[in-house]
């Protein structure tokens, strides 16, 4: 039982190029999500998925896509990065009760030149 | 909007000190109330948490009392080790939250020397 996990763990883009971030979970959460964690902001929201094949906006959307084809992954899209995508990101993963734990991934490490 | 407001750090203690890190909410209805911690390299990972009015949420000798009157939930810990340096965010959960949503503090980081 692995948790949630990240792939890659660190990367390095130049301006304009574009990337995908994995997250894989194994223990059939139905709710996925994806932070960016910044330094004296806490995490922020930018989407998450309810569901297989369902993803909706959270709080800082705008530069991201997603997509949930199979219930144990949520990709998160960069189609055209920017300096201000510079972050730490975080996948989560929890059951559908409300106020339910979250479990987060170790994390990936973006630089954007 | 729902919000979460932390002391600011770095927190600095030595070693069996007694530590709090203050936390103060704003929300409407009753939300649930976590403290999660990060340790250096890794994902948030649940520390403890209260779900209603005057619980107490408890675990690894850390300690945290939902304050409805106060809109409070204050992390305490008798004597600190140096294995708990870490950054530790408090956490609300909206009460409609619909999909478990999360709103996070910033985070206060507390480093315990020996």
């Amino acid at each position: 039982n692995a948790g949630v996990t990240q792939t890659p763990k660190f990367r390095v883009l130049k301006t304009g190029q574009s990337m995908t971030l994995l997250c894989a979970q194994d223990m059939n959460h139905e709710y996925m999500y994806w932070y960016r964690q910044d330094p004296g902001m806490g995490l922020r929201l930018i989407h998450y998925s309810v569901g297989e094949g369902t993803t909706a906006k959270g709080e800082v959307p705008d530069g991201y896509n997603v997509s949930r084809l199979k219930k144990q992954n949520f990709l998160l899209g960069l189609e055209s990065a920017a300096p201000s995508q510079t972050s730490v990101y975080f996948c989560a993963s929890s059951y559908t009760s409300v106020q339910n734990e979250q479990y987060f991934g170790p994390g990936t490490r973006l630089t954007v030149t | 909007g729902d919000s979460v407001t932390q002391m600011e750090g770095p927190v600095t203690l030595s070693e069996e000190a007694f530590l709090t890190i203050n936390c103060t909410y704003t929300a409407t209805g009753y939300p649930s109330l976590f403290w999660y911690v990060q340790y250096p390299g890794e994902g948030l990972q649940l520390l403890l948490k209260a779900t209603k009015a005057d619980d107490k949420g408890s675990n690894k000798g850390f300690e945290a009392t939902y304050r409805k009157e106060t809109t409070s939930f204050h992390l305490e810990k008798g004597s600190v080790q140096v294995s708990d340096s870490a950054v530790y965010f408090c956490a609300l959960s909206p009460f409609s939250g619909g999909y478990n949503k999360l709103i996070f503090g910033a985070g206060t980081r507390l480093a315990v020397h020996p």
